[in-house]
Formats: C-alpha cells, structure tokens, sequence
C-alpha cells in the first residue's frame, strides 16, 4: 500500500514570505503529526490531528498552523519565515499511535 | 519535561553486534520505538515493545527493556554496511486531550559499520 506522501521534497523560500506543506496519510489512517527536525534542536512535535481536530500542539510560535481536511490530507503552515526555520519537516501517519507512526520522507525547507 | 536520551555515535565492524543504549525519564511509558533515518530520508520505524514486556525479537533486531532503570537498548546482530544509518528512540507520551498522540525522541546514534 501506497506510503505517507509529502510535498514538496525541497522548498526554497525568501525570509518574511509564507509556506504550505502537504501532507497525505497512508488510506485508512486518521491521526496525522507533524514533526521539525533541525540539526540543533532534532525532532521536535509540532501537531498532531484526529478527524479534523488538533489534538496537541507542541511548544512552537504561532506563526505554525495547520489542518486536516476530511480525507485525513493535512497541511501545515508557516508564516512569516524567518531563518531558523529551515528544517526538514516530516509527517506521520498511524491508525492509533499504539501501532506506531509511518513517516514520510519529509519536505526540506530552506529559507534564504 | 520529559527526555529521551541516547549517546551519538557507534561504531562497529560489519559482521559484529551492535548495541545502541537509550534512557527515558517517561514514568507513565507505555510504548517504545527505534527508527532508523538513512541519509536525505524520512524515518523508518524498526520495531516497538510495550512497557510490559522486557524483550521482543525481530530478525536480527533484539530490544531489551528495562523499566526500572528506564533504559531501552537495541541490539542489531550481523551487523552489515547497510545498517549504517542514525537511529532514534523514541518515547510515545499520551495526549492531554486523550489518545496517544506525541513521541518524544532522542538526538540518534549515529552507527558507522566499517569492513
């Protein structure tokens, strides 16, 4: 069965301007996290959704956003980029966190 | 908070084992996991055990668990150059709102398998 898919692999965005990252679960699963991965910091939570509904949102500014549509896609949204956003963004998927979370091979954003 | 610790490198010669150590603070763990993260690649979940087991074996995967020190190990046997890649642990905490919804993970290990 077809994986997390991600989109864009590879973004390249000027500081100030915005940014959507796409997100789609593997078929079946409803809850969908989203991770930043930075080399200083590591893997840091950013969201996660359930049917819709933000669940939890980890210790980042409101300049991240983000939603889940009704067939469990996501997106998430950055604002106001600034240079310490450049990461690598992953996304998971799972059916119930006890199963575990399949990931995606992420979105690198680079802001210049 | 809670904390997921690992030490960040190892390494091994191929055809030996490995061992990759891992320590949590998490009292209320109820699941644990290993990734593994190739070079310009997403994470891939290797294996799991629930905090009521003390070991779970896979292929060439062994975890142990060791609840009372908070310490979770993975052991690779037959170690191959394919196998060089970070691997994280990661410790899945239960959402305020309900459900398990977070994993906190460690900075990786780092494993280099040389001939």
């Amino acid at each position: 069965k077809a994986g997390v898919t991600q989109t864009p692999r590879y973004l390249i965005k000027t500081r100030g301007q915005q940014v959507t990252l796409s997100c789609s679960p593997i078929s079946g699963h409803r809850s969908v996290s989203w991770y930043q991965q930075t080399p200083g910091q590591g893997l840091q939570f950013l969201f996660e959704y359930f049917s819709e509904t933000q669940r939890n949102k980890g210790n980042f500014p409101g300049r991240f956003s983000g939603r889940q549509f009704s067939n469990s896609r996501s997106e998430m949204n950055v604002s106001t980029l600034e240079l310490g956003d450049s990461a690598l963004y992953l996304c998971a998927s799972s059916f119930g966190g006890a199963y575990g979370y399949t990931f995606g091979s992420g979105t690198r954003l680079t802001v210049v | 908070g809670e904390d997921v610790e690992q030490s960040l490198f190892l390494s091994v010669r191929e055809g030996d084992s490995s061992v990759i150590n891992c320590t949590y603070t998490d009292s209320s763990s109820t699941y644990l996991y290993w990734y593994k993260q190739e070079p310009g690649a997403g994470l891939q979940l290797l294996t799991y055990i629930f905090s009521n087991m003390d070991m779970k074996q896979d292929q060439r995967l062994t975890v142990l668990l060791n609840k009372k020190d908070k310490h979770l190990s993975l052991r690779i046997a037959d170690t191959q150059t394919g196998d060089s890649a970070i691997y994280f642990c990661a410790d899945l905490l239960a959402g305020f709102s309900g459900g398990y919804n977070k994993l906190i993970f460690g900075a990786g290990t780092r494993l280099a398998v040389h001939p």
